[in-house]
């Protein structure tokens, strides 16, 4: 089984100060994990992906995120935030057979001028 | 980039009738694609895994004679929703998987479809 936490489900920040964007995982085998950005009334765009190879990656947009194993968790950050980082993200988790990708319930990211 | 078009994005329909979105991969061809339902504020649930060629594979509590799934061919797959209520508006989502390439095992998300039933 797996599942994963979004810890928070609305996040505000100030115009270029750091986002950070809490995930945590559950899985009984190694995970693939990602995370996905949607903006309002249009389907999910990926933003980057782990899927054990470099444990620090980065994305799309300035976004990077850790896998860290002890911690169980893959959080998300971006150093300085734009208005255009406004959405929803979602953390994501699968299993190294992709047969399933179970979601997260979503944060949704405030910009403030 | 791998490209996932969903079609429509908006449908107003009256309830008792059925409605069809189509998802088709433009520059890659899907085995598997998924069917993705979305309430207000809320996550991803997973409807159904879609494989060409074969019966679609529904989730618990999702009704097979409620959403159709066709997957006729590698580029297309349609979710149909019989006799629609005003409980299954909602926004739909489809996405789609090309094992035939190293893309890394992603799904490529459509756009979605906001389904209104009056």
């Amino acid at each position: 089984a797996q599942s994963v936490t979004q810890l928070g489900s609305h996040v505000s920040v100030s115009e270029g100060a750091l986002v950070l964007l809490r995930c945590n995982y559950s899985s009984s085998v190694p995970p693939y994990l990602f995370w996905y950005v949607q903006y309002p009334n249009q389907g999910l765009q990926l933003l980057l992906k782990y899927t054990s190879a470099a444990t620090l990656v980065k994305g799309i947009n300035g976004f990077e995120a850790e896998f860290k194993k002890s911690e169980t968790s893959f959080h998300l950050t971006k150093p300085s935030a734009h208005m255009s980082d406004a959405a929803e993200y979602f953390c994501a988790v699968s299993d190294r057979s992709y047969q399933k990708v179970t979601f997260g319930t979503g944060t949704k990211l405030q910009v403030i001028p | 980039g791998a490209v996932v078009s969903q079609h429509p994005s908006r449908v107003i329909c009256k309830s008792g009738t059925s409605v069809k979105i189509e998802c088709r991969s433009l520059d890659f061809q899907a085995t598997t694609m998924f069917w993705y339902r979305q309430f207000p504020k809320q996550s991803l649930m997973l409807m159904a895994t879609s494989n060409e060629g074969s019966k679609a594979t529904y989730e618990q509590g999702v009704e097979k004679d409620k959403f159709l799934i066709n997957h006729a061919s590698l580029t297309l797959s349609t979710l149909t929703v019989t006799s629609a209520h005003p409980e299954d508006s909602s926004f739909y989502i489809c996405s789609a998987r090309d094992t035939s390439r190293d893309r890394g095992n992603i799904q490529y998300f459509g756009a979605g479809t906001r389904l209104s039933v009056l």
